[in-house]
């Protein structure tokens, strides 16, 4: 079975800091994993995806993630936060990429301070 | 180019009435299909997935059901909704790599 957890349910930063989310996975066979943005009251939005292809992935808005098999981590990072960086993000994993879907961890929320 | 249709996107609902979600695709055939379910502070739990007509899945016994009329719909009922059935439900396509989601559901019942 797969799983996912997030490390924190809320990280707070300051306008132009590091932003570092934690992603553990979970999962007998290997991983596509993925991380979701959510704005309020709105659908979630791919940020990037890891499929067994390069170890880091870049994204949009200046994301990226790092696959680590040995950790069964994948950390999404960013170098400078910004105000619009505010939002809710969710770490996903997929073993069969097919009719089981995704299992979500329980989404970060980040806040950027001024 | 793929696209998937939620509505409404707002609804409140009384205790005990019947609600009806409806979510399809464009741009693609013989999707599976996914209800997810986020509550406060408990990230997005699946609730039913459909790999093709008539053909549903339940991942978590509840208050609700789903229904796979045609190829491209999936619809979410319940026939009397309770308080803990609020929250903010959100459709999906999902397909190896890709997922697609609507823009969701925030269903408020008082």
């Amino acid at each position: 079975a797969q799983s996912v957890t997030q490390l924190g349910s809320h990280v707070s930063v300051s306008e132009g800091a590091l932003v570092l989310l934690r992603c553990n996975y979970s999962s007998s066979v290997p991983p596509y994993l993925f991380w979701y943005v959510q704005y309020p009251n709105q659908g979630l939005q791919l940020l990037l995806k890891y499929t067994s292809a390069a170890t880091l992935v870049k994204g949009i808005n200046g994301f990226e993630a790092e696959f680590k098999k040995s950790e069964t981590s994948f950390h999404l990072t960013k170098p400078s936060a910004h105000m619009s960086d505010a939002a809710e993000y969710f770490c996903a994993v997929s073993e069969s990429g097919g009719a089981d879907g995704l299992t979500f961890g329980k989404g970060t929320h980040l806040i950027i301070q001024p | 180019s793929q696209t998937i249709h939620q509505w409404p996107a707002t609804l409140v609902q009384p205790v005990g009435s019947p609600l009806s979600l409806e979510c399809t695709v464009e741009g693609t055939s013989n999707p599976n299909l996914y209800w997810y379910r986020q509550a406060a502070g408990r990230g997005l739990q699946l609730l039913f997935y459909s790999v093709g007509i008539g053909q549903i899945s339940s991942e978590v016994p509840q208050n609700l059901s789903a229904s796979r009329p045609q190829d491209r719909q999936f619809i979410l009922s319940s026939k009397k909704l309770l308080l803990s059935d609020s929250g903010f439900y959100l459709c999906a396509w999902i397909r190896y790599t890709e997922a697609f989601f609507g823009q969701g559901t925030r269903l408020t019942v008082v």
